[in-house]
């Protein structure tokens, strides 16, 4: 199956830094990768996705990367505010039933 | 719109006791999903459902039982808990189709003792 690898698990920066979190997965027929936002005792939601036939996707202050040969994707947040520290996921998914495989998630904290 | 709604929000489970999680959405989803998340982790697919009367296995299912006999509603049913079942359960819904963004509840906090 499916194994996604999510780095770092914490991320620390200053309010107004650019923060960056790398994914990698095995599956090659993976086709689509969203990124989730969690905040203390709420459910994921999601912040921006991609699909395999993208190489980049961005929303405002945050973007999305992915390279399909290396199997690695990254989302990249600017302007960093304190409203932004919560935990961040990436998921992978290989079939339309939308099974996701989630990797560790990052604790993102931005320092005012 | 509600959205997912999920009940309870938190509950304590003594070992070999059973419950049932719920779970509903009013955004006519056919597909839905129940995982958990262990304390530090990702989440897991525990089941799934792509339509009233069709679920399938996910990553971690033993345990656990679901059915999906409307659209809405989609119930975890936990038999004789174990300390290993304690975790935050998700239930997420999407429209489905190659694959639709999934939409989270906002979980129940499961303890097992």
């Amino acid at each position: 199956g499916e194994n996604v690898e999510q780095h770092p698990s914490t991320l620390s920066v200053q309010e107004g830094d650019s923060a960056v979190i790398k994914c990698t997965y095995s599956d090659s027929a993976s086709n689509y990768f969203p990124w989730y936002k969690q905040e203390l005792g709420k459910g994921p939601q999601l912040i921006i996705d991609i699909r395999s036939n993208v190489g980049e996707k961005k929303d405002q202050r945050i973007a999305v990367t992915l390279n399909k040969t290396a199997k690695h994707f990254s989302l990249h947040i600017t302007e960093t505010q304190p409203e932004d520290s919560a935990v961040y996921f990436c998921a992978a998914s290989d079939t339309s039933y939308g099974k996701l495989t989630f990797g560790q998630g990052t604790i993102l904290t931005v320092h005012p | 719109n509600a959205g997912v709604t999920q009940t309870p929000k938190f509950r304590i489970l003594k070992i070999g006791q059973s419950m049932t999680l719920q779970c509903a959405q009013d955004m006519n989803h056919n597909y839905m999903y129940w995982y958990r998340q262990d304390p530090g982790m990702g989440l897991k697919l525990i089941y799934y459902s792509v339509g009233a009367g069709i679920t399938d296995k996910g990553e971690v299912p033993n345990g656990y039982n679901v059915s999906r006999s409307t659209t809405e509603d989609f119930p975890l049913r936990l038999e004789l808990a174990a300390p290993s079942q304690t975790s935050v359960y998700f239930c997420a819904s999407s429209t489905g189709g190659a694959p639709g963004t999934q939409y989270f509840g906002p979980g129940t906090r499961l303890l097992v003792l």
